[in-house]
Order: structure tokens, then C-alpha cells, then sequence
């Protein structure tokens, strides 16, 4: 079936190195939708980014993330960490015309950012 | 900004209690969803709903009922609960968008199941 990879439960970076977290996914449908949603603590989740054009970047507040359908990913990048970006990141997939707006989810990473 | 309130938000009862877990969107939104969240699991669909009567079965139901009363408010009910279901639960809602359409979540109702 559908389902999103998240390799990493954990990673931990100091400030000012880059951000790469890694969702590669896998569905039959030629046309999916990829997010990233960020939960901060004591906040609710939130949509970070989405795409679901092959080959383009797109970007939101510092992190960028190209959907690359040959290789079925979707990784999440930024060029400098800050502590603030400390936080539980979700990769999600959702299908055009499949399962509608039923999104699933990959098992999150958490991001710890340090001084 | 969509707005998405849950309560309680938080909830302590025992094994065999009965819990209703509620939530209501503002924004007239036609897809309302309840999941868990749980370390190494993430976030976990239970069920969702399109409007108003509807409901649709998600990926680990198991143990949860829902009802989606009107279009503002849809319930989750843990009738026997189990120390299984000690959880981290968000509601969240969607517009009828199709594929793209962005999730707004609750703030979250933590439950503990003694």
C-alpha cells in the first residue's frame, strides 16, 4: 500500500549547520501531493510546505524541498539551523484523485537544533 | 485562519472508562479527521469524516467510535478504554480542495488511561 518513510527519529545538529531530513515515499498513483508539516512543542502541527510538481523547488520560512518522483522523495532541507527550528517534523502523502484529502503520514523526525 | 478547538485537553481516566474526546472547526471546513500521536508511531488516522452524519474508517480504528454531528463538531468515543489508548490526540480539519487541500490542527487532548 501508500506509505512514507522517514528514516531518522532523531537528529541533532548545531547551530548554523545545514538541515537535511530525509522522506522518500511509495505509491502506485503517478501523481502525489507531498507535505511537510513542523510541530513545535505545545503547539499543534502545522503545514510547512507542499508539492506536487517534479523537479521544482519550493520553499517557506528558510526550508526548501524538491519532489524528485524517480526517486519517489521529498527531502527537507535548510542551509542553517537555528534553535528555533527545534521541533517534530512529519513528511505526508496524499493522492490526487485516490483517497481524496486522506493524508498519510511518515513517523516523524525530531529535529534538535544546539548552540 | 482556520480555527480548531479540542477538549478536554487533558483527560485522565482507567481502564473500562468511557471518554468522549470533542472537537469543533469554525470555518465550515467538510473534512474533520481525528488521529494519535505516539513516539515512532507519528501521527496516526482513526477516522475522518466529509460533513455533517458522515464517517469514514482510518488506519488503526480499532477501539474508537466517531460521530460528526454538524458540521462544526465531530467526537471521538473511547467506550472501554485500554492503557493502549494513553495518547497524544489532535483533531484537524481540511476544505473540500481535493489532493492539496492543507490540514488545520487542534491544539491536542492528552489522554491517560490508567
Amino acid at each position: 500500500g501508500d506509505s512514507v518513510t522517514q528514516t531518522e527519529g532523531l537528529v541533532t545538529l548545531t547551530e548554523g549547520l545545514p538541515v537535511m531530513l530525509n522522506c522518500t515515499y511509495q505509491t502506485i498513483y503517478s501523481n502525489p501531493f507531498l507535505f511537510w508539516y513542523v510541530h513545535y512543542l505545545n503547539e499543534s502541527p502545522r503545514l510547512l510546505l507542499k508539492s506536487s510538481t517534479d523537479n521544482k523547488r519550493t520553499e517557506h520560512q528558510g526550508f526548501h524541498a524538491t519532489l524528485h518522483k524517480s526517486s519517489s522523495s521529498f527531502h527537507l532541507q535548510k542551509s542553517s539551523a537555528q534553535l528555533s527550528d527545534s521541533a517534530l517534523y512529519y513528511c505526508a502523502l496524499t493522492l490526487y484523485g485516490g483517497s481524496g484529502n486522506k493524508l498519510i503520514f511518515g513517523t516523524g523526525t525530531l529535529l534538535s537544533v544546539k548552540p | 485562519e482556520a480555527a480548531v478547538t479540542q477538549s478536554p485537553r487533558n483527560k485522565v481516566t482507567v481502564t473500562g472508562g468511557n471518554v468522549t474526546l470533542s472537537c469543533r472547526q469554525t470555518n465550515s471546513h467538510n473534512y474533520m479527521y481525528w488521529y494519535r500521536q505516539d513516539t515512532g508511531h507519528g501521527l496516526r488516522l482513526i477516522h475522518y469524516s466529509y460533513g455533517a452524519g458522515n464517517l469514514q474508517i482510518g488506519d488503526v480504528p480499532d477501539g474508537y467510535k466517531a460521530t460528526r454531528t454538524t458540521q462544526e463538531d465531530f467526537f471521538l468515543l473511547l467506550e472501554l478504554a485500554s492503557p493502549s489508548q494513553t495518547s497524544l490526540y489532535f483533531c484537524a480539519s481540511s476544505e473540500l480542495q481535493g489532493a492539496a487541500a492543507e490540514q488545520f490542527f487542534g491544539p491536542g487532548t492528552r489522554l491517560t488511561v490508567l
